[in-house]
């Protein structure tokens, strides 16, 4: 059986940091590009960030370049997104989501985790 | 960046009609789309990969097409549990764009 479980989030000011994990089961995670895709209140799916299967390369929406991080470790079979300078736009479910491989249809985008909430207030 | 433009934003329709969802890429993706659908407080779910191909597992009333910039999303018969939120997804390129979704009400 496919998993992915993320966990990390919660209740943080603006300015704060937080580090989500997505620790997956069930498919080759090294050999797969995964992504962060998050979802705001009563809003729509909004693609965050990729990350290549070794790590070398990783892709962001300009909404978060320059103040999101993502990285993974193979080993552990976990994907992570450091969140820094968060902001109240930044508030949303952030799902974890297998980008697969880019030749194969397939592949993309047919596992997702439940989702972590993240909440930036005052 | 490419624009995915979805419509309609909203519908209603009866048990057994046939339901159409369009989305529109700003510039050409060939067949680099995804449909999925959404309940409430559930992940998405992937439908329709390549544009055209059913996702294993997926009820056969579902159906995409298109290539290019003009893609679609059908239902044919639709279902009291087809009630969902669906959208679609480019992954031609980076970023990655969804459309703005579409919520399908059942009459």
């Amino acid at each position: 059986e496919v998993l992915l479980l993320e966990s990390g989030g919660g209740l943080m000011q603006p300015g704060g940091s937080l580090r989500l994990s997505c620790r997956v089961s069930g498919f080759d995670f090294e050999i797969y590009a995964m992504a962060w895709v998050r979802q705001a209140p009563g809003k729509g799916l909004e693609w965050v960030s990729t990350l290549t299967d070794t790590g070398t390369r990783a892709y962001y929406a300009d909404s978060v370049r320059g103040r999101f991080t993502v990285s993974r470790d193979n080993s552990k079979n976990t994907l992570y997104l450091q969140m820094d300078s968060l902001e109240a736009g930044d508030t949303a479910l952030y799902f974890c989501v297998k980008d697969g491989w880019e030749n194969s249809y397939s592949s993309k985008f047919d596992y997702w985790g439940r989702g972590t909430p993240v909440t930036v207030s005052s | 960046e490419i624009q995915m433009t979805q419509s309609p934003s909203a519908m209603s329709a009866s048990v057994g009609d046939t339901v159409t969802i369009t989305c529109r890429a700003s510039q050409a993706i060939s067949d680099s789309l995804v449909w999925f659908q959404q309940k409430p407080g559930k992940a998405p779910k992937r439908l329709i990969f390549g544009a055209s191909r059913l996702q294993t597992g997926v009820p056969s009333r579902f159906s995409g097409s298109g290539s290019g910039t003009d893609f679609t999303l059908t239902i044919s018969g639709l279902q009291a549990e087809d009630l969902a939120t669906y959208y679609c997804l480019q992954h031609f390129t980076y970023p990655r764009t969804f459309g703005q979704g579409t919520k399908v009400e059942v009459k």
